[in-house]
């Protein structure tokens, strides 16, 4: 079983639709999580990063934890056909995994005008 | 612009060749890493270093090497070992701990011919 799941889509939605991404790791000691977005054939770059259980929200994008259920999400308002991409959630555990992130597969959304 | 710069974009290598794809970062961060992407399996680690003059093996070494000489530079070599070195490279730095995200360069599309 990978640490970190991640059902890899794809996942096609109107503009304008709320999306939601989702994934379940099952590493208890994991304690910072990010989602990652990667344009094609480009590297992924960092979208949101949150510590422990709870919400972030940025902009048109919401990150959230519940650590309980080991269950990561990445919530996207109004959605624009730019956010067309792969997102790759990560998870890790601090401490004397020193910079090891673990990767979801990543989840292919397209978003059509 | 602070950044990761990997070189070349696109690589071909005939069989039984060995290949070195490039990364400089000038982040001043302290850990590098390189990542293998392959469709539907996310990323996985192949090499990473915390310091100059140490690396440690991800989960994928095997066919590969690489080195530290320089806080900047973090080259990857793909050997002739390697039975499948087709994919997409993944070069990133972060501070020490990497617990809050790493930086990704835009990547090395590896071909073998």
């Amino acid at each position: 079983q990978k640490e970190v799941e991640q059902d890899p889509g794809p996942l096609s939605v109107p503009e304008g639709a709320i999306v939601s991404l989702n994934c379940t790791y099952s590493n208890s000691a994991f304690q910072y999580f990010m989602w990652y977005r990667q344009y094609s054939r480009k590297g992924p770059e960092l979208l949101m990063y949150t510590y422990s259980s709870g919400n972030k929200e940025d902009g048109r994008f919401t990150a959230q934890v519940d650590k309980s259920s080991k269950y990561i999400s990445l919530f996207i308002r109004d959605s624009q056909p730019s956010d067309s991409a792969t997102y790759l959630c990560a998870s890790n555990a601090g401490g004397t995994s020193y910079g090891k992130l673990t990767f979801g597969q990543g989840t292919i959304l397209t978003v059509h005008p | 612009d602070g950044g990761i710069t990997q070189s070349p974009k696109y690589l071909f290598r005939k069989e039984g060749q060995n290949v070195t794809l490039s990364c400089e970062q000038n982040l001043n961060h302290d850990a590098m890493y390189w990542y293998r992407q392959d469709p539907g399996q996310g990323l996985r680690l192949i090499y990473y270093s915390q310091i100059v003059n140490d690396f440690q093996k991800g989960d994928i070494a095997e066919g590969y090497s690489v080195s530290r000489e320089k806080k900047e530079s973090f080259p990857l070599t793909v050997t002739s070992a390697q039975k499948n070195p087709t994919a997409f490279y993944l070069c990133a730095s972060s501070p020490a701990g990497g617990r809050y995200g790493y930086t990704f360069g835009s990547g090395t599309r590896l071909t073998v011919v």
